[in-house]
């Protein structure tokens, strides 16, 4: 099975901050990746897909990049709303697995 | 309005059964690839089972495989999940998601959930 890493589990942030989230696959997925933003008893919601694309809707200060086994998750300018929890998701090979989460919190 | 709606959580024994549904509204429900993800109380998330459009494709995480089974009545817009010899480890919220695309695919689309307990 693939190995999905994310790295920090906790951040703490201001609003305005600029924050990044990096997400470690233990073989290369090419840009099989997604991120997901989940608030707490709530489903997740698709932020990005194939590593760098944008889901319809979602604000534009949320950015992918990386390829292979090396990926960033960046919020631009944290907004009160973007206080949640983070997970990235590979699906280039069965079994399908996601980063153990990120929470980011206010500073 | 795309719409995922799961039915069918409850409080069980270890050892018995439940059956899931999750149903769908908004979309081409026979065009995409969907799948089951679960989150156990506290924890992140984890991938159960997906399914192809049409049904004829299956997959299934090691720690449900030969216990759990995942179908889909595209006349009804629903998903189903059979989930047989239930353990505590598998206490868990369970989300139906639907693929982007395909069933290779990242997921777009997410119920509110439905809770499995299993406690004896």
């Amino acid at each position: 099975d693939i190995q999905m890493t994310q790295s920090p589990s906790t951040l703490s942030a201001s609003v305005g901050d600029r924050v990044t989230i990096t997400c470690r696959a233990s073989q290369s997925i090419s840009s099989w990746l997604a991120w997901y933003q989940q608030k707490p008893g709530k489903a997740p919601k698709l932020l990005i897909y194939k590593a760098s694309s944008l889901e319809s809707g979602v604000p534009s200060r949320f950015s992918g990049s990386g390829s292979g086994t090396e990926f960033t998750l960046t919020i631009s300018s944290l907004q009160p709303d973007d206080f949640a929890s983070y997970y990235c998701q590979q699906y280039d090979s069965y079994p399908w697995t996601f980063g153990q989460g990120t929470k980011v919190e206010i500073k | 309005e795309v719409q995922l709606l799961e039915s069918g959580g409850d409080l069980v024994q270890p050892g018995g059964s439940l059956r899931l549904s999750c149903s769908a509204s908004g979309f081409t429900f026979s065009s995409y690839g969907m799948s089951w993800v679960r989150q156990a109380p506290g924890k992140g998330l984890g991938w159960v089972s997906d399914i192809s459009g049409s049904g004829d494709r299956t997959h299934y995480a090691d720690s449900v495989k030969g216990r759990f089974t995942i179908s889909r009545d595209n006349s009804k817009n629903t998903l189903y999940l059979q989930m047989n010899s239930l353990r505590a480890e598998d206490t868990a919220v369970y989300y139906c998601a639907k693929s982007t695309t395909g069933t290779d695919d990242a997921f777009d689309i997410w119920g509110q959930g439905t809770m499995v307990t299993v406690s004896s």
